[in-house]
């Protein structure tokens, strides 16, 4: 079946780090794939997307490039703020009547100043 | 423009209660989902509605119904609440259309509930 895996949390890194969290997937066919991003005590906002191999997102700093190979969508950021704290998700899409998005488990991100 | 809204935003209910978790959209999308969130299991999709008038199970159907009202209002129901139901619910809508290809889905801020 499709299933999204990311790696595991909490990550705790000091402002102006460099940021990857791990994100590989199993799909049958061509899936697109997401980042959300989940502030404290909020819903959850698109970060950034991709609708094919080779594709890259990116969005306030931060990027994804869909890799088939390896069935990869790493989210990556060169420097990051305190503002970045929140909870990060992969995602995949899967067309079937609707748009049904499958999830990762989320990896918890904190930034000290 | 308010986007997704969910009320309540809180609830508490003893196991066997029932209750309606309202959503309601105003960016005329035309589908809409209801997702649970559980610690280490990201979202879940519960129910989803590709357009007015449709309903379908998603992953974790068991102890829920849903109704779309009208395009712009999705509800889920609970009928006989059970402690597994302690979650935060979230609501979302998209204008996915089949020959475009998929778009954003767009979240509410979520209903807290817990089932003692």
């Amino acid at each position: 079946g499709n299933s999204v895996t990311q790696m595991e949390g909490p990550v705790t890194l000091s402002e102006e780090a460099f940021l990857t969290i791990n994100c590989t997937y199993t799909a049958t066919g061509y899936p697109s794939l997401f980042w959300y991003v989940q502030y404290p005590g909020e819903g959850l906002q698109l970060l950034l997307k991709a609708t094919k191999a080779d594709d890259k997102g990116s969005n306030k700093g931060f990027e994804a490039t869909y890799r088939k190979e390896t069935t990869s969508f790493h989210l990556e950021k060169g420097s990051v703020q305190v503002s970045d704290s929140a909870v990060y998700f992969c995602a995949l899409s899967r067309i079937q009547g609707a748009q049904k998005l499958v999830f990762g488990q989320g990896t918890r991100l904190t930034i000290n100043p | 423009n308010a986007g997704v809204t969910q009320t309540p935003k809180f609830q508490v209910l003893k196991t066997g209660q029932s209750m309606t978790l309202q959503c309601a959209q105003d960016m005329n999308h035309n589908s809409m989902y209801w997702y649970r969130q559980d610690p280490g299991m990201g979202l879940r999709l519960i129910y989803y509605s590709a357009s007015e008038g449709t309903t379908d199970k998603g992953e974790v159907p068991n102890g829920y119904n849903v109704s779309r009202l009208n395009k712009r209002e999705f509800s889920l129901r609970l009928e006989s609440a059970a402690p597994s139901q302690t979650s935060v619910y979230f609501c979302a809508s998209s204008t996915f259309e089949a020959l475009v290809g998929p778009d954003t889905q767009y979240f509410g801020p979520g209903t807290r509930l817990t089932v003692l």
